[in-house]
């Protein structure tokens, strides 16, 4: 069964703190993994996608990295617009479904 | 650009009740669209894949006749609550799949409560 795992599950940093979160996975021909924001009592809104290992995609302050066995969201110099619950979804070959398998999300909060 | 729409954002009905939950891809045709349910502080717990002219597929223990999906177009689907009750009560977002890639992009949700 695919499954997506991130850690930490919160993760608390100082304005101008660089941290990673982490995106472990378990897919079975992986088509893609997607990293996405979540703000509170909104829905998701896309970042990125990766397909294959040593790929990397940069936005702003965000950079996301995918190995074979897992994904990193890497965030330089935060600032606290960017506190928000990161989400991580991949998509595999599974049964030929269009549909992504999503971790529970880290919340990050970063203070000033 | 790949904006979806959902409407109502909040609704409050009373318990026996229906309401219907709209999602619109508004600058691209969508084939697959897809409902989500999320209970506060959890993730996304998808409840069924809708497919253009076609049945919805539901998850291992959505009731498809408390919840019916309708995709009519490329551009909309909707979910109806069928006699809703209070444990019906979450935030319900939609999401549609831009082909070719899997990417699934995600409405503002919609807020459902149900005295």
């Amino acid at each position: 069964e695919d499954q997506v795992t991130q850690s930490p599950e919160a993760l608390r940093l100082q304005e101008g703190e660089s941290s990673s979160l982490n995106c472990s996975y378990t897919v079975s021909g992986l088509r893609g993994l997607f990293w996405y924001r979540q703000d509170p009592g909104k829905g998701p809104e896309f970042l990125f996608t990766l397909y294959s290992a040593g790929e990397e995609k940069e936005k702003e302050r965000l950079k996301a990295t995918l190995t074979k066995k897992e994904s990193f969201l890497h965030i330089t110099a935060p600032k606290p617009e960017d506190s928000a619950t990161y989400l991580c979804a991949a998509g595999g070959t599974q049964g030929g479904s269009e549909k992504l398998v999503f971790g529970k999300g880290t919340k990050l909060t970063v203070n000033p | 650009g790949a904006v979806v729409s959902q409407h109502p954002s909040w609704v409050i009905c009373k318990s026996g009740t229906s309401v219907k939950i709209e999602c619109r891809s508004l600058d691209f045709q969508a084939t697959t669209m897809f409902w989500y349910r999320q209970f506060p502080k959890q993730s996304l717990m998808l409840m069924a894949t809708s497919n253009e002219g076609s049945k919805a597929t539901y998850e291992q223990g959505v009731e498809k006749d408390k919840f019916l999906i309708n995709h009519a177009s490329l551009t909309l689907s909707t979910l109806t609550v069928t006699s809703a009750h209070p444990e019906d009560s979450s935030f319900y977002i939609c999401s549609a799949r831009k082909a070719p890639g899997l990417e699934q992009f995600f409405g503002p949700g919609t807020r459902l409560t149900v005295l």
